[in-house]
């Protein structure tokens, strides 16, 4: 089967920098997405890494290294409005997304 | 602007009694993909047409069925809901390759009564 692994929650506070664990075992695993989603909303794309390696967009960047089957999301300069649920996936062959169960992070003042 | 648009935002049924729920999209993707998430859970994927063709997850229960009509639309049919079938039902659309993007509608949030 296929999964993903990453912390239920996480809390930190405004301004400091959070990193988001994510591990996997999947077949035909073509490279790692994150996606984030805010209470009672849909999730939406935040960076996607095909090959080993860090890739930054703005205050956010994630990293790959599939020889460890390993991904996090580095979130900088935390916002109050960075407070959503957070959701590694796997991108498989023909576009099929496997989803981490999620990890919640909560941002305090 | 180009968007995943799904009606209605909020759906209530009574148990057993059939539901449709539908999505739109004016992106033009060839790929159309149904997920079912419940409260503090990932998405789960139900089905996924690549232009007209069918995808079923295999374990999808058979009471879930979908219809893509054209590139632009397509349903989720409940046939008959039960109490565990109340979620969030998200539709996304994606270009068609193995590392493209998916786009995700709003939601219908299902209550069964």
């Amino acid at each position: 089967g296929q999964s993903l692994e990453q912390p239920s929650e996480v809390t930190a506070v405004e301004g400091a920098i959070v990193q988001i664990n994510c591990t996997y075992q999947t077949s035909g695993f073509y490279g790692l997405s994150w996606y984030q989603q805010h209470d009672g909303g849909a999730p939406t794309f935040l960076s996607y890494n095909g090959l080993d390696g860090l890739e930054e967009t703005g205050r956010f960047s994630s990293f790959l290294s599939r020889s460890d089957s390993y991904g996090y999301l580095l979130l900088q300069e935390l916002q109050m409005k960075d407070s959503a649920s957070y959701f590694c996936a796997a991108n498989n062959a023909g576009n099929m997304l496997t989803f981490g169960g999620g990890t919640r992070l909560m941002v305090k003042p | 602007d180009a968007m995943v648009i799904q009606n209605p935002r909020y759906q209530v049924t009574q148990f057993g009694k059939p539901v449709t729920l539908s999505c739109s999209q004016t992106l033009n993707h060839n790929v159309m993909y149904w997920y079912q998430q419940k409260s503090s859970q990932a998405p789960k994927l139900l089905f996924h047409y690549y232009d007209k063709d069918f995808n079923n997850e295999a374990d999808t229960p058979d009471n879930f069925q979908s219809r893509r009509p054209n590139t632009s639309f397509c349903f989720l049919d409940i046939r008959s809901p039960g109490l565990g079938d109340a979620a969030m039902y998200l539709c996304a659309t994606s270009v068609g390759g193995s590392t493209d993007t998916q786009y995700f509608g709003p939601g219908t949030r299902l209550t069964v009564l």
